[in-house]
């Protein structure tokens, strides 16, 4: 199984609202990722978790706020949003964040549009 | 910033070679993927290179030159299936950047 799955697919909230996007891989991978993607752009990142703890948070503003639970899944809690962070949101794992080589396999996103 | 630089759009007919050239400036170097990503979908993994030279795989191949910040993905035989946006991204420390990727289009 070489799948990382995102729910939900779509997500339409307003400015108050407070929603989860949801990530699950099962490969045994011990990192686990957060990306933007606005459209016609490149992803960006977010968050890096490794091992279960978050290691890199890429300046993110404090109304995304990435949760770990357990080594398959990866949450990312939504509050207060802005109608500009509507976009593509990727969630990617791979077998460890050190070893360079390892490539990063990405679920399929969720797009959020915030109204 | 990284700076990594890619084509925007690039158009070729069914059966013919296309390659992507991919610059790039960064800060450090733990390595150059290409990605594969189609509307609306997951950007998928293609190949991976951290020494010089061409790494071979099927109808792709991928070229890196470190000092001259260059890579390139050639796709060979292009089919329809072929047409999406292809990604360069380097690796520096734990960290992807991409390039903003290129669109390809194949034509029959």
């Amino acid at each position: 199984d070489t799948e990382v799955t995102q729910t939900p697919k779509h997500l339409v909230m307003g400015m108050t609202n407070k929603k989860s996007l949801k990530c699950e891989q099962h490969m045994g991978h011990r990192a686990m990722y957060w990306y933007k993607q606005k459209a016609k752009k490149p992803p960006e990142l977010m968050f890096v978790y490794s091992y279960e703890k978050l290691s890199i948070n890429e300046s993110v503003p404090s109304r995304f706020s990435p949760e770990c639970p357990n080594s398959s899944l990866l949450n990312l809690h939504l509050h207060a949003l802005q109608p500009e962070d509507s976009a593509l949101y990727l969630c990617a794992s791979s077998q460890d964040k050190g070893q360079a080589s390892y490539e990063q396999y990405f679920g399929p996103g969720t797009r959020l549009t915030v109204t | 910033g990284q700076n990594i630089d890619q084509p925007t759009e690039m158009t070729a007919t069914e059966g013919a070679i296309v390659q992507i050239n991919c610059t790039y400036q960064t800060s450090g170097f733990n390595g150059l993927f290409w990605y594969q990503q189609h509307a609306g979908e997951a950007p998928t993994f293609l190949s991976y290179n951290v020494l010089d030279g061409l790494e071979e795989k099927g109808r792709f191949s991928s070229f890196l030159s470190r000092s001259k910040g260059y890579s390139y993905l050639l796709l060979k035989e292009l089919q329809m299936k072929d047409s999406a946006s292809y990604l360069c991204a380097v690796r520096i420390d734990y960290k992807l950047s991409f390039g903003a990727g290129t669109t390809v289009t194949v034509r029959a």
